[in-house]
Parts: C-alpha cells; sequence; structure tokens
C-alpha cells in the first residue's frame, strides 16, 4: 500500500529537549515536505527536499532542521523545542520535485505538545 | 505575492445544498490549483485539481471554477452530503517554484 509514514503520532515533551519525528515514503517520490498545522493559520510549510541532500527552507523554518540522506526518509528534528511549537506536524511527498502538480500523499499527522 | 487567500473560514449548510468554497491568488506563475479534504484526524488527501488552461471542472459532485482574469477559483460541492462534512484546503504552486502554497482552510459541516 502507497503510503506515507510518520512516527510518532503523538508526542508530549519538555522545553528544550531535542526530539526527532520521522517520515518515510514507500512510493520512491523525490519531492518531500513537512507542514505544521495551526487553527485559523491552516497548513504552513516548515522545510521541503526536492531529491536527497537537497532541501530548502519553507515559510516557518526557525527552530527546526531537516535531512534528507536518503530517498525514503525525511525527519523533521527540533533541537531545542519551545512551547510555540506546539502543534500538528504533516509529512508530505510527491512524485516529482519539478512538478507540483502531481498528487501529494500526506501522512497522518504528529501532534506534538512542547510543555 | 506568494498568498492564497481562501473564504469562508467555516460554513454549515443543509444536506443537499451546494456550498462554495472561494480562493484568490496572487501568483500569476501559479499554474496548477489543488483542492485537498481533510477529515478529523487524517492528513489531507487530494480531491479534485484544476490547472488555468480550462475554467471548469467536475469530478463527481466536486466542480472547480477557475477565472483566470481575476486569479480567482471556487470549489462547488453538488448534492451535499454529511460525509462531506470536512475541512478543505486549496492550493496554489507552479513549476518554477517547490512548494504548494495552502490557503487557511474552510471547514465545512452538512447538517442532516
Amino acid at each position: 500500500e502507497a503510503q506515507v509514514t510518520q512516527n510518532p503520532r503523538y508526542l508530549i515533551t519538555v522545553t528544550g529537549k531535542k526530539l526527532t519525528v520521522t517520515c518515510s515514503q514507500n512510493m520512491n517520490h523525490e519531492y518531500m515536505s513537512w507542514y505544521r498545522q495551526d487553527p485559523g493559520l491552516g497548513l504552513r510549510q516548515i522545510y521541503y527536499s526536492m531529491n536527497v541532500e537537497v532541501t530548502d527552507k519553507g515559510d516557518v523554518p526557525e527552530g527546526y532542521k531537516v535531512s534528507r540522506k536518503e530517498k525514503r526518509n525525511f525527519p523533521l528534528i527540533l533541537e531545542s523545542p519551545s512551547p510555540n511549537q506546539t502543534s500538528l506536524y504533516f509529512c508530505a511527498s510527491s512524485y516529482s520535485a519539478g512538478a507540483v502538480n502531481t498528487e501529494a500523499f500526506f501522512g497522518q499527522g504528529t501532534r506534538l505538545t512542547v510543555v | 505575492q506568494q498568498q492564497v487567500k481562501q473564504s469562508p473560514q467555516s460554513l454549515i449548510v443543509q444536506k443537499g445544498g451546494i456550498p462554495i468554497i472561494n480562493c484568490a491568488y496572487e501568483n500569476t506563475a501559479f499554474d496548477y490549483f489543488p483542492w485537498y479534504q481533510q477529515f478529523p484526524g487524517k492528513g489531507p488527501a487530494l480531491l479534485i485539481a484544476i490547472r488555468p488552461d480550462v475554467s471548469e471542472k467536475k469530478e463527481g459532485r466536486f466542480t472547480i471554477s477557475f477565472n483566470k482574469s481575476a486569479k480567482q477559483f471556487s470549489l462547488h460541492i453538488m448534492d451535499s452530503q454529511p460525509g462531506d462534512s470536512a475541512t478543505y484546503f486549496c492550493a496554489g504552486g507552479g513549476r518554477s517554484q517547490g512548494n504548494l502554497i495552502f490557503g487557511k482552510g474552510t471547514k465545512l459541516s452538512v447538517k442532516p
């Protein structure tokens, strides 16, 4: 089954404790991205990757890091989480970097709470 | 230049009604306009998409109307059902960009 898998689904952590949210896709997609979803603000892109070792900032990259060492994986790293990073996070992938006009497949989401 | 403005923020209709969600974009380089549907506890999923070379696209009960000169597009849901209750996101993108720009979403409730 074609899917984007995020882990964990739910996470409560404390301010300053480094964490990683993993994302893996089994569709051999080139393009992957991370979004955060907040009430009234919709989906805002954090980082995206057009291919292995190629990443770029989205609209709200501050406080986040990413890496793309393998095509299938695109982890999101919060080096020092803060309460304003409490949000619902989605990973997404699509077939081709230049063809944003192909379907983006989203993961199930990770609800992060930073206390 | 990058924004996609979506309205209304929320919408309540009776079963069988035709909810309409509107979006406006600024970037004339956009050439792809998808709509995503999100149910509670799930990730967004592609519902329907349109390119600017056509003015309308229909898939089942869902129709996108596109007005290139006004830089606006809208989603119409015919004969809406309670199962259509979800959050809907419009978006814009283009080959020159690396990302889709999403609207802020519309929460639709269809009452039985």
